[in-house]
């Protein structure tokens, strides 16, 4: 089943605008992560957020967890051309019987355009 | 090394024959997992292995798959009687801790059978 949910599929702004990807899960997690796929290949781990924290910051990059709801929100701020990518969210669930293996959703392709 | 490496980057191989994809992990990560990725889609996990504990196998395919991680580091993910519907981006990834440092990916083996 699908444990990772992104909306929307795919988003296209302008350079300098703001960029919000959402996500949704299904079971409790130890800890959600966000990564960066440029052109179908290797993925970037981008951020990290346990689920006892709410709000993550890294440089740009702004992620929000909302256990209650089973949702995350991936913000990128002052977008770039060189932000265009497919990003993923990623969950690794509590309990069960695979510590630390991840369930990657089907992600979002942003585009920004110059 | 730097980083995952996988070999090859790229292979073509006819239905029916055998494939071996390679990857050699981040020395000293400990975990190691096999995903792979079909067109435009998400990442689907095949299998994970973690230190000298059993291998998680509960994503392979069919009995067509297999994978073996030698001394704790280089992993080999064999494909069998290849078909059609195996035509994918295989990634490999290792951890250290996952739960602290997510995943590092490698660059992926496209594999196109015809």
């Amino acid at each position: 089943s699908q444990q990772g949910e992104e909306d929307p599929q795919a988003l296209s702004i302008q350079e300098g605008e703001n960029a919000t990807m959402n996500c949704s899960y299904k079971t409790s997690i130890n800890n959600l992560q966000w990564y960066r796929q440029n052109s179908g290949r290797g993925l970037v781990h981008l951020i990290l957020i346990r689920s006892n924290e709410r709000e993550k910051h890294s440089g740009r990059l702004r992620v929000t967890l909302d256990t209650s709801k089973k949702s995350s929100s991936l913000l990128i701020t002052a977008s770039r051309a060189a932000d265009t990518a497919s990003y993923f969210c990623a969950t690794d669930r509590s309990g069960g019987t695979s510590y630390g293996k991840l369930t990657f959703g089907q992600g979002t392709i942003l585009t920004v355009h110059p | 090394g730097a980083g995952v490496s996988q070999s090859p980057s790229n292979k073509v191989t006819e239905k029916g024959k055998d494939v071996e994809l390679r990857c050699d992990p981040i020395s000293g990560h400990t975990a190691l997992y096999w995903y792979r990725q079909s067109l435009g889609q998400g990442l689907e996990f095949l299998i994970y292995f973690q230190g000298n504990s059993a291998p998680d196998k509960s994503g392979l395919p069919s009995d067509r798959f297999s994978a073996e991680r030698t001394g704790g580091s280089v992993s080999t993910l064999t494909i069998q009687r290849t078909q059609q519907e195996d035509s994918a981006v295989y990634l490999c990834a290792s951890s250290l801790v996952v739960q602290l440092y997510g995943y590092t990916f490698g660059s992926g083996t496209r594999l196109t059978v015809v």
